[in-house]
């Protein structure tokens, strides 16, 4: 069984400062994990993803994340948030096969941009 | 390249009708997922197509159904409609096992 838990629903920073989305997950597999963003009344569109190649994956937009193994975290960073990346984040960890019936959604983390 | 194509983008049904939902998706594309997402649940999984046949299916009652056509076209139908279907239902293609999920915009459903 797969889970993911994304430990903060809101997460509110200044443009300018940088960004942390922090997520853990569990897996009996060795996990793909992915990114993804949606933008209001839109569709969600991955940011980045990790399939066991290197542990440091840079996405678009200037996001980037650190899956660690030993932590089972893949954290969500970006240096200086812009108003732009105001949207909710989801975390989704999928089991070796990374079907769509392999895929956990995280619940979410609604990001906020103060100006 | 087209991205996946979802219609209708918003409707509002009464409870008891049913609706039909359609997805289209990226040329080439074989796999369709569909997922309701709402604000107490968040996204959930309701079936994957791929070939015109149904590959896997999440835990959601037997008023959810789906087909896939051999265009790859899809679409989802819900009958005997209650409150608690409003959700937002995004379709998903991807072209290979282990691909990249593209999302379309959705289909907002309102039952009243």
């Amino acid at each position: 069984a797969q889970s993911v838990t994304q430990l903060d629903s809101h997460v509110s920073v200044s443009e300018g400062t940088p960004v942390l989305l922090r997520c853990n997950y569990s897996s009996s597999y060795s996990p793909s994990l992915f990114w993804y963003v949606q933008h209001p009344n839109k569709g969600l569109q991955l940011l980045l993803k990790y399939t066991s190649a290197a542990t440091l994956v840079k996405g678009i937009n200037g996001f980037e994340a650190e899956f660690k193994k030993s932590e089972t975290s893949f954290h969500l960073t970006k240096p200086s948030a812009h108003m732009s990346d105001a949207a909710e984040y989801f975390c989704v960890v999928s089991d070796l096969r990374g079907g769509a019936d392999g895929l956990t959604f995280g619940k979410g983390t609604h990001l906020i941009i103060q100006p | 390249k087209a991205g996946v194509t979802q219609t209708p983008r918003y409707l509002i049904k009464t409870r008891g009708q049913q609706v039909t939902l359609s997805c289209s998706p990226i040329s080439g594309h074989r796999s369709v997922s569909w997922y309701q997402q709402t604000p107490g649940q968040g996204l959930q999984f309701l079936f994957e197509y791929f070939s015109e046949t149904q590959r896997n299916k999440g835990n959601f009652p037997g008023r959810f159904s789906g087909r896939q056509f051999s265009n790859s076209r899809s679409e989802m139908n819900v009958s005997t409609l209650e409150l608690g279907d409003s959700a937002l239902y995004l379709c998903a293609s991807k072209q290979g096992e282990a691909g990249e999920l593209f999302f379309g915009e959705g289909s907002r459903l309102t039952v009243l």
